[in-house]
C-alpha cells in the first residue's frame, strides 16, 4: 500500500523558515517523479514543485520560485521541500503527492494526508 | 497560465440522483484533463486521469468525458459517500492549475 507521510509544519513569523518532509512508503520511491501541491484559502489547490526520480531536475511556481527548494533522498525514501522568505499568502495545507507519468501526462495518483503551515506574525 | 474553471460551484442533490459537473479549460488542453474528489480534512483522490479513464478501484458510476476545452465528470446514481468537493485539473502545459472545486451537498 502505497503511504505518503508529511511532517514538519507548523506556525512560523513571516520571513520565516519552514522545512518539511514526506516519508514514502509501499512503492519503488527512487523510480517516480514527486510534487508538492499546497492548498490555501485564498487559490485553492496550487501545484509548487516537482523533482524528478534522480533529483537532476527540478520545477517550481512562479510564485515560491526562488524561496523554496524541493529535494530528495532516494536512500531514506524521503521528499523535502525547505521554504524560507514566508509570506503569509504560503498559509495553506501542503501535500506530497506521487507522480505516474505517461502518454497521459502528469497524474497525481497518491497524495499524503498533509501538513499545516500557517505564517503569521 | 491556463485557467479552469467548474460550474457549477456548488449543487444540491438527492441520494439516487445522476449529477454531472462541468469544468472549461482557457485554452485547448486535449485531453489532458484529471479529475479529484476531496472530503473534508482529507486529501483529494484520484477518480479520473486523462479525460475519460477511471483509475482503479473507483465506482463505475463516476465517469468522465470532453476534450480540447470542456470536459464533463457524471456521477450516474449519486450515493451517500459521494457528498464531497470535486476537482479537475489540466496537465497540458505547466503551471499544471486545477478548478476552483464544485461541492456536491445532500438536499
Amino acid at each position: 500500500e502505497v503511504q505518503l507521510v508529511e511532517s514538519g509544519g507548523g506556525l512560523v513569523q513571516p520571513g520565516g523558515s519552514l522545512r518539511l518532509s514526506c516519508s514514502a512508503s509501499g512503492f519503488s520511491f527512487s523510480y517516480y517523479v514527486m510534487n508538492w501541491v499546497r492548498q490555501t484559502p485564498r487559490k485553492g489547490l496550487e501545484y509548487v514543485s516537482s523533482i524528478i526520480s534522480d533529483g537532476g531536475s527540478t520545477h517550481y511556481a512562479d510564485s515560491v520560485k526562488g524561496r523554496f527548494t524541493i529535494s530528495r533522498d532516494n536512500s531514506k525514501n524521503t521528499l523535502y521541500l525547505q521554504m524560507s522568505s514566508l509570506r503569509t499568502e504560503d498559509t495553506g495545507v501542503y501535500y506530497c503527492v506521487k507522480d505516474r507519468r505517461g502518454v497521459a501526462g502528469t497524474i497525481f495518483d497518491y497524495w499524503g494526508q498533509g501538513t499545516l503551515v500557517t505564517v503569521s506574525s | 497560465d491556463i485557467q479552469m474553471t467548474q460550474s457549477p460551484s456548488s449543487l444540491s442533490a438527492s441520494v439516487g440522483d445522476r449529477v454531472t459537473i462541468a469544468c472549461r479549460a482557457s485554452q485547448t488542453i486535449s485531453t489532458y484533463l484529471n479529475w479529484f474528489q476531496q472530503k473534508p480534512g482529507k486529501a483529494p483522490k484520484l477518480l479520473i486521469y486523462a479525460a475519460s479513464s477511471l483509475e482503479s478501484g473507483v465506482p463505475s458510476r463516476f465517469s468522465g468525458s470532453g476534450s480540447g476545452t470542456d470536459f464533463t465528470l457524471t456521477i450516474s446514481s449519486l450515493q451517500p459517500e459521494d457528498f464531497a468537493t470535486y476537482y479537475c485539473q489540466q496537465s497540458y502545459s505547466t503551471p499544471l492549475t486545477f478548478g476552483g472545486g464544485t461541492k456536491v451537498e445532500i438536499k
